[in-house]
Formats: C-alpha cells, sequence, structure tokens
C-alpha cells in the first residue's frame, strides 16, 4: 500500500488570499491526483499530475486558480489561489502505486474560507 | 446525466439486516469498477473491487452487469461499523470517477 499525509489538515482562511497544501507519499509514484470534496458531494477529480511534466486539468479546473507542482517522485502541490467561499471543501491526494488496481487517498485538507 | 449515478440514502437498517445499494453508470468503455466506503470526516478507502462474475468478500457480495450498465453490492447481517457512505466508483478517462455515494446507517 502507500502511506500519504497532507498538510495542512485544515486551515480557515480570508478570501483573496491563497492556500498550498502539500502531499507527501511514502514510495515513488508516477501519477498523483488531487480532488476536491465539496460538502455533501462526492469526489471530483481536479487534475493529475505526473512528475516532470505540466499537470492535466480537468474541465472546470484551471491552472491559474489550481496550480500544481510535482518536483519529484514522492511529493506534489495544489495551491488554491484567490480564494471565495465557493472554494470551501475538503481537497485530497491520491496515488495508484504500480501494480495495484487500487488508489490510496491522503487524509485530505478541511479548507473554510470565510 | 451523472456518470455515475447512486441513491443518496440514507439507509437506515437494524443490526443483522441485509442491505442492497445499487449504481448505474454511463460510458460503456470503462473498465474497472469498485466500491469505496468513506467514514465520516475520512477519507475513502477501497472495499472490494466489481467484476462481471460477481465476487464476494465475507459479509460483502459485488456485482456487475456490462450489458445494464449497473453495479450492486450487498451486505449480509450488517454491523454498527458497517455504518458510512459507500462510494460506486469507476475508472474514468484518467483517473477514478465516484458516485455521490450512499449514506447507511446501522441501527443497534
Amino acid at each position: 500500500s502507500a502511506v500519504i499525509s497532507q498538510k495542512p489538515s485544515r486551515d480557515i482562511c480570508q478570501r483573496g488570499t491563497s492556500l498550498t497544501i502539500q502531499c507527501q507519499v511514502d514510495s515513488q509514484v508516477t501519477m498523483m491526483f488531487w480532488y476536491r470534496q465539496q460538502p455533501g458531494q462526492s469526489l471530483t477529480l481536479i487534475a493529475t499530475a505526473n512528475q516532470g511534466s505540466e499537470a492535466t486539468y480537468e474541465s472546470g479546473f484551471v491552472i491559474d486558480k489550481f496550480p500544481i507542482s510535482r518536483p519529484n517522485l514522492t511529493f506534489s502541490t495544489l495551491t488554491v489561489s484567490n480564494m471565495s467561499p465557493e472554494d470551501s471543501s475538503i481537497y485530497l491526494c491520491s496515488v495508484e502505486p504500480q501494480g495495484y488496481n487500487e488508489q490510496f487517498f491522503g487524509p485530505g485538507t478541511r479548507l473554510t474560507v470565510l | 446525466r451523472k456518470e455515475v449515478e447512486q441513491d443518496p440514502g440514507p439507509f437506515n437498517v437494524p443490526e443483522g439486516a441485509t442491505v442492497a445499494f445499487n449504481c448505474t453508470y454511463s460510458n460503456s468503455a470503462s473498465q474497472s469498477f469498485f466500491w469505496y466506503r468513506q467514514d465520516c470526516r475520512k477519507e475513502p478507502k477501497l472495499l472490494m473491487s466489481v467484476y462481471s462474475s460477481g465476487n464476494e468478500d465475507g459479509r460483502f457480495t459485488a456485482q456487475l452487469n456490462r450489458a445494464s450498465q449497473y453495479i450492486s453490492l450487498l451486505i449480509r447481517d450488517s454491523k454498527l461499523s458497517d455504518s458510512a457512505t459507500y462510494l460506486c466508483v469507476k475508472t474514468g478517462r484518467r483517473a477514478l470517477t465516484f458516485g455521490s455515494g450512499t449514506r447507511l446507517q446501522v441501527q443497534p
């Protein structure tokens, strides 16, 4: 399996500011994914982050709003830029290690924007 | 139309009951299907994969019907610890596509 940690676990932010969420995995993985789970909703994929290339964003998500870094095979960051209350959500990173037909999720970052 | 549709519930059942969840999906090109479990304020975790031949893991049985684009999960002899949200999941274009989840509450 994969052990994933995220920082911060939660934050309360003012509108107009930005927050960077970190995701650390205990093993090297090719693909990392960032999801959003809004209150009472299921998970929605934001983007796929591969090491050494630009992230691939899903419809409705853009790089200017959610810039992603993937500097190595065990780490990624997601920034939520120019936040508004509508960005209040749980943000989760996940990985699918080689040989596993399963994705493992981090514990999530609970973001509240005032 | 959502790619994965589930009845949100909640399903309130007594301990020991058998409960079944259903899920329908669009995009017949999807290859793999799963049931994930998400406890309150926790991340999702894989419960089981779903195969056309049907598969069983203890009290849990999952079934996939590709012709009808339908997935089911059956839980027998429900336990209090089964209370959670059950997410129907399929492989999407790049990652996983999640249903909105079905909430189960098992009562003593």
